[in-house]
C-alpha cells in the first residue's frame, strides 16, 4: 500500500514568494494533519480535517497560511508571501480514527527553505 | 490541556544494551492513545510502537516495548538489543479523539538516541 505522498520533497524559494506543499493521504484515511518542524519549536500542528472539513487550525500561525482540502485524497498547504522564518520540514499524516484506528502515519515531509 | 514531557533531550547507549526512554503525560481524559515515533536522520516520521490506554498489558514490538503506568500518567520505552540503526530521535506522542472529528494530540519535545559501536 502507498503511504501518505507528499510534494515537493524539497523546495528552495525567495522571501516574498508563494510556496504550495500537496499532500495525498492513505486511501480511506479520512483525517489528515500538517505539522512544521524546527529546532527552535519542535513539531507543531498547524491545522487537520476530518471528512474534508477543518476541525482546527489554530497552530497555522499566521494569515500567511492557508489550507485546503478540496477532496479525500488531496490537501494544500500554502505560504503566500514566504519569510525566512518559514523554513522548516512540514509534514502531512494521516489516520482512520475511531475503533482503535487512530494512529497516524506520516509522510516524508517536505524541506522549505526561504532564502 | 494536556502535556507531554520527555525528561531526556540526550541518551546514549552501547550497542547491543538495553536502553529506557521516559516520557510523562498529563491528561483529564480517561480514553486516550499514547505512540512513540522515531525520526531518524532522513526525518521520516516512523511510528514505533502504540498502547491503548484501557489496555493494562504493555504493549511490545519485537525488540521495542513499553511500560505503561496510567496512574502515574507515565508511558517508557525500552529498547532491548540496541542496533546502530536505533539511532534517531524519539517522541512520546498523545492522542485523544473526542469523537465528531475532534481530537486533542501533542507531541514531546523528543530525545536524541544515539547507539555507540
Amino acid at each position: 500500500d502507498a503511504g501518505v505522498i507528499q510534494s515537493p520533497r524539497h523546495e528552495v524559494t525567495e522571501m516574498g514568494q508563494e510556496v504550495t506543499l500537496r499532500c495525498k493521504p492513505i486511501s480511506g484515511h479520512n483525517s489528515l494533519f500538517w505539522y512544521r518542524q524546527t529546532m527552535m519549536r519542535g513539531l507543531e500542528l498547524l491545522i487537520y480535517f476530518n471528512n474534508n472539513v477543518p476541525i482546527d487550525d489554530s497552530g497555522m500561525p499566521e494569515d500567511r497560511f492557508s489550507a485546503k482540502m478540496p477532496n479525500a485524497s488531496f490537501s494544500t498547504l500554502k505560504i503566500q508571501p514566504s519569510e525566512p522564518r518559514d523554513s522548516a520540514v512540514y509534514f502531512c499524516a494521516s489516520s482512520f480514527p475511531g475503533g482503535g484506528q487512530e494512529t497516524q502515519y506520516f509522510g516524508p515531509g517536505t524541506r522549505l527553505l526561504v532564502l | 490541556a494536556q502535556t507531554v514531557t520527555q525528561s531526556q533531550p540526550e541518551m546514549s547507549v552501547q550497542e547491543a544494551e538495553t536502553v529506557t526512554l521516559s516520557c510523562t503525560y498529563d491528561t483529564s481524559e480517561n480514553n486516550y492513545y499514547l505512540f512513540w515515533y522515531k525520526q531518524p536522520p532522513s526525518r521520516q516520521m516512523i511510528l514505533v510502537i502504540r498502547q491503548e490506554a484501557y489496555k493494562q498489558q504493555n504493549a511490545t514490538e519485537n525488540r521495542f516495548s513499553v511500560n505503561f503506568q496510567k496512574a502515574a500518567k507515565s508511558f517508557s520505552l525500552k529498547i532491548s538489543d540496541s542496533q546502530l540503526g536505533d539511532t534517531a530521535m524519539y517522541f512520546c506522542a498523545f492522542i485523544a479523539y473526542s469523537g465528531a472529528g475532534s481530537y486533542q494530540l501533542t507531541f514531546g519535545k523528543g530525545t536524541k538516541l544515539s547507539v555507540i559501536p
